[in-house]
């Protein structure tokens, strides 16, 4: 059981918009900032989103980040074959005392 | 180039130890928290322990699935980061990746390709 939920898969079609949330507490989404990764077959996870809005380096701005309270959501909108992957949203958490995983979403494109 | 490489994964019985080993390049170490996640097959992406940077005493974390039988060290001189794994349990089994914690970005912008850890009699 992950601290973060995730819905564990999402699907759109070619050149679609998918949105995943990210559901947590205040003593993690709510009061740290939130970062997403992309983790294609057989790979090590990639950074994609830090500070909950903010985009890495080289990553297409097809990819978004966003956050309201507790909830953070990624959306990718013009959905490619290639975006076929599974996708993780992190945070701290300061009960914890320990960073925070959610559980992972998988991403079908029809 | 920046690069992580992870080494030291095998077969290991319940209760037994093993050592991993992360040798970094094209940064220097000690600027940088650097962290443990772990990733069981078929599952998600767990946190499992930090070494802060020198700025902050390299100062270790644990999650607490594993707090009293791993350790987090490093060795700024061979720009390498170790996890000792003590006491290992069936569920440890999974890939073991080492990651650099940016503070710029305050998130892991640098992984390295993981090795794999198998615990089983």
């Amino acid at each position: 059981q992950s601290v973060l939920t995730q819905p564990p898969s999402v699907s759109a079609a070619p050149g679609q918009t998918v949105t995943i949330s990210c559901s947590g507490r205040t003593s993690n989404v709510g009061d740290n900032f939130v970062s997403w990764y992309q983790q294609l077959p057989g790979t090590a996870p990639k950074l994609l989103i830090y500070d909950n809005y903010k985009r890495a380096s080289g990553i297409p701005d097809r990819f978004s980040g966003s956050k309201s309270g507790t909830s953070a959501t990624l959306g990718i909108t013009g959905l490619q074959t290639g975006d076929e992957a599974d996708y993780y949203c992190e945070s701290w958490d300061n009960s914890l005392n320990a960073e925070v995983f959610g559980g992972g979403t998988k991403v079908t494109v029809l | 180039e920046e690069q992580l490489v992870e080494s030291g994964g095998g077969l290991v019985q319940p209760g037994g130890s093993l050592r991993l080993s992360c040798a970094a390049s094209g940064f220097t170490l000690s600027d940088h928290y650097m962290d443990w996640v772990r990733q069981a097959p078929g599952k998600g992406l767990e946190w499992v322990a930090r070494s802060r940077n020198k700025a902050n005493g390299y100062v270790s974390q644990y999650a607490a699935s594993v707090q009293g039988r791993f350790i987090i060290s490093r060795d700024v001189s061979r720009s390498s980061l170790y996890l000792q794994m003590n006491s290992l349990k069936i569920e440890d089994t999974a890939v073991y990746y080492c990651i650099r914690d940016e503070a710029s970005l305050g998130a892991y912008d640098l992984w390295g390709q993981g090795t794999m850890v198998t615990v089983s009699s």
